[in-house]
């Protein structure tokens, strides 16, 4: 199993600032997942992240958005930048064991006023 | 690409009784898992039962099973003698074997009725 800390795990914060999410796991994994949840909706992929590389983006979502950090097999964080209200969502991190299963951070639920 | 569907945005169950919620996928994959994960209002996704699609036999969890149709590429989630902590939203998700992305349904509200 892989135990994940997500922070913070809400915030609010205002149109055209940035917020930087953590994501730290208790074990070395090769991926790491960025996910948006908008309110009421499904999970949507932004980006994987790979350790020593740039992250690999979805359709839909790019990196000067969702600047992406990967520094070590422990660690990454997203960057949400030059927020909108139509940011507002839970965003998760996540890690997986092919065939297993997919961990989850606890989210960070983002409201920007 | 793979997509999955969850027909039912919402259900509701009574305490103790039992409830089926459906999911369907579309893949030309043969090598391939699915999983049922529970979100509650902790936001934090839970896994609840998974499904190997080489596998005939349908995967069991406690009071969870499923109904896995490879032919008709159909996998629904069988709660029995449902318990108030049942109530969260249920997401179907898919991978491919030897792939690392999930695609994840649309979710399913599951009320539980005391």
């Amino acid at each position: 199993s892989a135990v994940i800390s997500q922070k913070p795990s809400r915030d609010i914060c205002q149109r055209g600032t940035s917020l930087t999410i953590q994501c730290q796991v208790d074990s070395q994994v090769t991926m790491m997942f960025w996910y948006r949840q908008q309110p009421g909706q499904s999970l949507t992929l932004i980006a994987t992240a790979n350790q020593g590389s740039e992250a690999t983006y979805e359709s839909g979502f790019v990196i000067d958005k969702f600047p992406i950090s990967r520094p070590n097999l422990t660690f990454s964080t997203l960057t949400v930048s030059n927020m909108s209200p139509e940011d507002s969502s839970i965003y998760l991190c996540s890690v997986d064991r092919v065939g297993t299963e997919a961990f989850f951070g606890q989210g960070t639920r983002l409201t920007v006023v | 690409a793979q997509t999955v569907t969850q027909s039912q945005p919402e259900m509701s169950v009574q305490e103790a009784e039992t409830v089926t919620l459906s999911c369907t996928y579309d893949t030309s994959e043969s090598d391939y898992y699915l999983f049922w994960y529970k979100q509650p209002p902790s936001r934090q996704m839970i896994l609840v039962i998974r499904q190997e699609a080489y596998k005939q036999q349908n995967a069991t969890e406690n009071r969870f099973s499923v109904n896995f149709q490879k032919a008709a590429k159909s996998f629904s989630l069988k709660i029995s003698d449902s318990q108030l902590g049942d109530a969260a939203m249920y997401f179907c998700a898919y991978i491919n074997f030897g792939n690392e992305k999930l695609t994840f349904g649309t979710g399913t509200r599951l009320t539980i009725i005391p």
